[in-house]
């Protein structure tokens, strides 16, 4: 199965802008990148997904590289309610989601 | 609209003893998956099924661990017997499966703990 590499932990500022990249140099043509979000104690969340195009939505901003090697995830303002484990996430073509060892993301006051 | 429902939240057991986890997705969905997190790591798919066939299992321990999902609708899992090993939290998830690029939506889990 195709891998996802993420930065073991990140930190940010409230209110800044954070960059949460994803490396997935093995991923196929028909792989969907999700990035999904844990909270503790809490089942993961959606964040936000795409296949091969920039995605917007009212949570994030995901940027996926032409050649689909790399993605980044873009939380426009940090807030404290966003400190979570974020998970870049491969949906092969049977429809199986592919969890890598997330990043441990958190948010400065 | 209702979401991934699992039971129970904790469940402490002895070594060797069996456990069971249920799980009821969200209505029409029709894949459903069971994971295992270890703490401090991503979540490991053990099963998925479509419908009430089994489509991945690749990664289940079947000397020990079952899962049925009868009717096409609910689904348990099963430990029998359970090690110290398997002290995790047991993720249930769903979705829609009409095409690629559908999120899942996942329960809140159930934290088992081996002693």
């Amino acid at each position: 199965d195709a891998k996802t590499t993420q930065p073991n932990s990140m930190e940010s500022n409230e209110e800044e802008p954070v960059h949460l990249p994803c490396n997935h140099s093995t991923i196929s043509g028909t792989d969907y990148i999700h990035w999904y979000r844990q909270l503790p104690s809490q089942g993961p969340e959606y964040v936000i997904h795409g296949l091969t195009s920039n995605v917007n939505n009212r949570m994030a901003s995901l940027a996926i590289a032409e050649d689909r090697k790399s993605s980044t995830l873009i939380l426009h303002r940090a807030t404290l309610r966003d400190a979570a484990v974020y998970y870049c996430i491969l949906e092969t073509g049977t429809y199986k989601y592919i969890f890598g060892t997330g990043t441990r993301l958190k948010v400065l006051a | 609209e209702a979401g991934v429902a699992q039971s129970p939240r904790y469940k402490i057991i002895e070594k060797r003893q069996s456990v069971a986890f249920w799980c009821n997705p969200i209505s029409g969905h029709a894949t459903l998956y069971w994971y295992q997190q270890i703490l401090g790591q991503g979540p490991k798919l053990l099963i998925q099924f479509q419908n009430n066939g089994v489509v991945d299992d690749s990664q289940l321990p079947k000397d020990r661990f079952s899962a049925e999902r009868l009717k096409g609708v609910d689904s348990t899992l099963k430990i029998q017997p359970a090690k110290l090993e398997d002290s995790a939290v047991y993720l249930c998830a769903s979705s829609s499966y009409e095409r690629g690029g559908i999120q899942a939506f996942f329960g809140q889990g159930t934290r088992l703990t081996v002693v």
